[in-house]
């Protein structure tokens, strides 16, 4: 099992731009996650997912949207790139959901840079 | 007031020392919890979930103090391969949700 997948690893914007950042897991977990880690403030939730079709907004949703057609795939897109969505992005899965306090498996990160 | 608090470090022991970590959160309601290591650069993963009070593994010592809302991590016998970022996660019930503390940082000297 590859886990979860994410491109590109790096990604650089010019503000305005828009872009989907890629995320994919082969370990048929129905919850899936998008976190953003910026220095000192640890990782906030954006969106995730509880299953394919459902998706809810976690604590820094703005200027970000998201979709889940499959169970495997779970793109984030931003809309309008702004400096302030300079971070490393980080999506994770798991089998039920953080509900259940399982154990997240993260992908290995997007690093984006919006000039 | 962050949710999940900890001390950011870097703590910088010797090889072999003992080191514990501190985190408190400031939700009652909170069910799981859990500490994730995260090496330089990487992504986090899971060290320890934590069980009813506390629980063991090897070298590594997870404690639930759910009157004081704290939990800690003890590590015994630090090796260099131990250094990174510990990183303080809570669930709260409420929702499919995990809160992530600042992390703290350390780093194991020879």
């Amino acid at each position: 099992n590859a886990g979860v997948t994410q491109t590109p690893k790096f990604q650089v914007l010019k503000t305005g731009q828009s872009m989907t950042l890629q995320c994919a897991q082969d370990m048929n977990h129905e919850y899936m996650s998008w976190y953003r880690q910026d220095p000192g403030m640890g990782l906030r939730l954006i969106h995730y997912s509880v299953g394919a079709g459902i998706t809810d907004q976690g604590e820094v949703p703005n200027g970000y949207n998201v979709s889940r057609s499959t169970t495997e795939d779970f793109p984030l897109r931003l809309l309008s790139a702004a400096p302030s969505q300079t971070s490393v992005y980080f999506c994770a899965s798991s089998p039920l959901g953080g509900g259940q306090g399982e154990t997240q498996y993260f992908g290995p990160g997007t690093r984006l840079l919006v000039l | 007031r962050k949710e999940v608090e900890q001390d950011p470090g870097p703590f910088n022991v010797p090889e072999g020392a003992t080191v514990a970590f501190n985190c408190t959160y400031s939700n009652s309601a909170s069910q799981s919890f859990f500490w994730y290591r995260q090496d330089c650069r990487k992504e986090p993963k899971l060290l320890m979930s934590i069980y009813s009070s506390g629980n063991e593994d090897g070298r590594f010592t997870a404690q639930l103090n759910r009157a004081s809302q704290y939990i800690s991590l003890l590590i015994r016998d630090s090796k260099l391969s131990d250094s990174a970022t510990y990183l303080c996660v809570v669930n709260y019930n409420a929702g499919n949700m995990l809160t992530f503390g600042g992390g703290t940082r350390l780093m194991v000297k020879p």
